[in-house]
């Protein structure tokens, strides 16, 4: 079946611009993560959505990101006033919920700022 | 949730058994251990958890030892295609937790 799916893969974007990355989850899958990944590290949370309430935001690094999935499905995230700090992919992934889920992550969004 | 200490590197000859290490002694009761590996310029992939029974899939087997406090994956064939980062990540299993990686271990698998 279809996995987790990004666009676009890969994104350049002048300092100042706004960027708006896309997520499509895995067919009635309940839970929607944002993650950032900067070059060589590992994977960092920044929200959560359980269908289209955005239950976690505590890892958004300013009010500058802005994360929506309004009909509980497809979800977007936003950054606005880009910098060069926010070079990074940008991970989606997941889940059915209940206790024991499996997060399935899609392959990501390569954001360079210049 | 607890944090993991893997080595930043390993590796392992094709065809033998990549045996990954990793050390949660602060590991709680309700914390399941998670296993996900990430192929370069991939999305991570998630591989196999478990609670405290060792527990086997078509990718790896997992064994944890009694006290919980390490874990030890298991890839029985490695092949070149398992050259990858894997982390090890301890989590309370509930909808919407998030998964905490640390810096994983990267295994090169050699001809």
């Amino acid at each position: 079946g279809a996995g987790v799916s990004q666009s676009p893969r890969y994104k350049v974007a002048k300092r100042g611009q706004d960027v708006a990355l896309r997520c499509d989850p895995i067919s009635g899958h309940v839970s929607l993560f944002w993650y950032q990944q900067a070059l060589g590290q590992g994977p960092e949370f920044l929200t959560y959505f359980q269908n289209e309430a955005q239950l976690d935001k505590s890892g958004l690094p300013s009010d500058r990101f802005f994360a929506e999935r309004p009909e509980g499905s497809v979800s977007t995230l936003k950054i606005q006033r880009t910098q060069q700090e926010d070079s990074a992919v940008y991970l989606c992934a997941s889940a059915s919920g209940g206790v024991q889920e499996t997060q399935y992550f899609g392959p990501g969004t390569r954001l360079l700022v210049l | 949730d607890a944090k993991t200490t893997q080595p930043t590197s390993m590796d392992c000859a094709e065809g033998r058994a990549a045996n990954l290490p990793c050390n949660h002694s602060t590991i709680s009761g309700n914390e399941y251990v998670y296993w996900y590996r990430q192929i370069h310029s991939q999305g991570p992939q998630y591989i196999i958890h478990g609670l405290k029974n060792n527990e086997t899939n078509e990718m790896a087997s997992l064994i944890i030892t009694e006290d919980r406090k390490s874990s030890t994956l298991i890839l029985p064939h490695a092949t070149l295609r398992d050259t990858a980062v894997y982390y090890c990540i301890v989590r309370v299993a509930y909808a919407g937790n998030m998964l905490t990686f640390g810096g994983g271990t990267r295994l090169m698998v050699k001809p």
